[in-house]
């Protein structure tokens, strides 16, 4: 089972280069996220989508981009590379959350870990 | 502002020395408190979801409760796998229907040694 899967694993940038960041699941899940997870200070939502073509900012969208032209991918852009960039990033996908079945949750990747120098 | 502590930082047993965490939360109204367990270089691992004040869910060691404040994942009898970042979140309740995102606390960090 893929789950969510998100490349690269790890990537060097240099300050003022652009990336994007991959994410595909293969779930059929409506929702997916991008999370940046910085040393003690927990997972913050950079961006959702609650469909193919619709798209929201979280909490700490600054600096990003996405777009989400189909179901299975959330592509996260960066478009000029910061040091506060510096993050392991995961993508994430789910259902709507709040019923009650079983597996009602949000399914992450094993993250990427970008260092900007 | 809808927020989550989780208490303590980090905590370190001996196998087999039984525990709890702790997870507080402030929010306007609960839809979901979630449990999550993640290794190191690994994306968080989906534990246990609890829904309403009083309900209680086990998995193998582990077992979390929910109180209207706050939620405790206990661990009986731990051991050394069971090392790893437990994460708590919630999802909110909003008008017009729940959020589908979670706000995340910054997790506990648990060390068992053998």
């Amino acid at each position: 089972n893929a789950g969510v899967t998100q490349t690269p694993k790890f990537r060097i940038l240099k300050i003022g280069q652009s990336m994007t960041l991959q994410c595909t699941q293969d779930m059929n899940h409506n929702y997916m996220y991008w999370y940046r997870q910085d040393p003690g200070m927990g997972l913050k939502l950079i961006y959702y989508s609650v469909g193919a073509g619709i798209t929201d900012k979280g909490e700490v969208p600054n600096g990003y981009n996405v777009s989400r032209s189909t179901t299975e991918d959330f592509p996260l852009r960066l478009e000029l590379a910061a040091p506060s960039q510096t993050s392991v990033y995961f993508c994430a996908s789910s259902y709507p959350l709040g019923s009650r079945s079983s597996g009602n949750t949000i399914y992450f990747g094993e993250g990427s870990w970008l260092t900007v120098v | 502002e809808d927020q989550v502590t989780q208490s303590p930082e980090a905590l370190r047993l001996q196998e087999g020395e039984s525990s709890s965490l702790n997870c507080s939360y402030t929010v306007s109204g609960l839809r979901g408190l979630f449990w999550y367990r993640q290794d190191p270089g690994k994306g968080p691992e989906f534990l246990f979801t609890l829904y309403s004040a009083g309900e209680e869910k086990e998995k193998e060691r582990l077992k979390a409760t929910l109180t209207k404040k706050e939620s405790f994942l206990h661990i009986t009898a731990p051991k050394p796998e069971d090392s790893a970042t437990y994460l708590c979140a919630v999802q909110a309740r909003r008008v017009g229907g729940a959020t589908n995102k979670l706000i995340f606390g910054t997790g506990t960090l648990l060390a068992v040694q053998p």
